[in-house]
Order: structure tokens, then C-alpha cells, then sequence
């Protein structure tokens, strides 16, 4: 298997743009989580999904945030419009809960720069 | 009050040298605790799981405390390559099959030469 698999790598965009950031979890893993990381916040949660389901969206910042997953093999997280301050990684990964192995696997995160 | 604390370092210790990391957590209802290791600008990757009667994988040994709701990662005798931030991380399981990783902000350790 590839891993999770995030797109784009590198994303510089203007104020007031529209972002969005791609992911494809591991195959067969039925959890996915969306993070953003910062040299002040750490890792934070945004949002995770079960079964194409979200669960938990408490971690989103503000109405300006949003994810999907149409399927289980695709998610995207979307930030419109974008703010200098959503400058960060942004980390997809995923999961298969098996017991109590709930491992996590990311993707190669997406660094976002909004100027 | 953020639900997993860290000592955020950095911790800079010799070759050789023994080091220990220690995590708080506030949810009494957190089932289970992982180590992740995080490279420089990579993504985060699991170290090793955290058993309540402690564990060990070579130079690494993880203990959980449930009555403090404390974790602990030791490694002994540091290598340069151990330089890298260690992410403490907790487990929920809200219902049915779901679970929520909630990670720690990290601790940086660097081992010097």
C-alpha cells in the first residue's frame, strides 16, 4: 500500500482565497482524522470521520473550515475564505481500530502558507 | 486546560545519556496510549504503545499510570539519531467502533555529539 496520500505538498495562496486540501487514507482503514500543526499549538484535531461519517468536528475552528468524504477512499478539507493565520501543516491520517490498536498513519502533510 | 500535556523541551542531552519525558492527561475515559516519534518537517510515526503494566522495546521503556494519569517514555543510552520530537498521544473510543487520537503538543529532544 502507498500509505495516506496527501495533496499538494506545498500550497502559497492570497488572502481571501479558496483552499483545498486533498487526502487518501490507507485502504480498508475505516477512521480519518484532519490536523493542522503549529510551532505554538502543536498537533490539534480539526475533525475525524468513521465510516465516511463525520464524528467529531468540534476541533474546526470556524464556519470558514469545512471537510467532506464522499467515499472511503477520499476526503478534503476546504477553507474558504483563507486568513494568514490558517498558515500551518495540515496532516491527514488514518486508521483501523482493531481492539485496542487504534495506530495512526499519516500522510505526508500539506504546508500552507496564506499571504 | 489541554487535554494531553508535554514538557515541550527542548531537552538537549549528551550520547549516552538517559532521558525521560513525561505526559499528563485529563480524560479519565482515555483507553489507550501511544508514543509517536515526529522527524523534522515529516510526519508523525508510532514509536511504540503504552501498556498499563509497562513496556519495553530495546532502549525504550513506556509506562502508564492510570490512577495519575501519567505516561512516561524513557530511552537509554541516547543516539544522535534519536533527535526528533516525541508526541505523547491518548486514545477515546467514543462508541461503537470510532476512536479519537488526541496528541500532545511534543517534546523536543536533541542529543548532542
Amino acid at each position: 500500500d502507498a500509505g495516506v496520500i496527501q495533496s499538494p505538498r506545498h500550497e502559497v495562496t492570497e488572502m481571501g482565497q479558496e483552499v483545498t486540501l486533498r487526502c487518501k487514507p490507507i485502504s480498508g482503514h475505516n477512521s480519518l482524522f484532519w490536523y493542522r500543526q503549529t510551532m505554538m499549538r502543536g498537533l490539534e484535531l480539526l475533525i475525524y470521520f468513521n465510516n465516511n461519517v463525520p464524528i467529531d468536528d468540534s476541533g474546526m475552528p470556524e464556519d470558514r473550515f469545512s471537510a467532506k468524504m464522499p467515499n472511503a477512499s477520499f476526503s478534503t478539507l476546504k477553507i474558504q475564505p483563507s486568513e494568514p493565520r490558517d498558515s500551518a501543516v495540515y496532516f491527514c491520517a488514518s486508521s483501523l481500530r482493531q481492539g485496542m490498536n487504534t495506530e495512526a498513519f499519516f500522510g505526508q502533510g500539506t504546508r500552507l502558507t496564506v499571504v | 486546560r489541554k487535554e494531553v500535556e508535554q514538557d515541550p523541551g527542548p531537552f538537549n542531552v549528551p550520547e549516552g545519556a538517559t532521558v525521560a519525558f513525561n505526559c499528563t492527561y485529563s480524560n479519565s475515559a482515555s483507553q489507550s496510549f501511544f508514543w509517536y516519534r515526529q522527524d523534522c518537517r515529516k510526519e508523525p510515526k508510532l514509536l511504540m504503545s503504552v501498556y498499563s503494566s509497562g513496556n519495553e522495546d530495546g532502549r525504550f521503556t513506556a509506562q502508564l499510570n492510570r490512577a495519575s494519569q501519567y505516561i512516561s517514555l524513557l530511552i537509554r543510552d541516547s543516539k544522535l539519531s534519536d533527535s526528533a520530537t516525541y508526541l505523547c498521544v491518548v486514545s477515546l473510543f467514543p462508541g461503537g467502533a470510532t476512536n479519537k487520537l488526541i496528541f500532545g503538543t511534543g517534546t523536543l529532544l536533541a542529543v548532542q555529539p
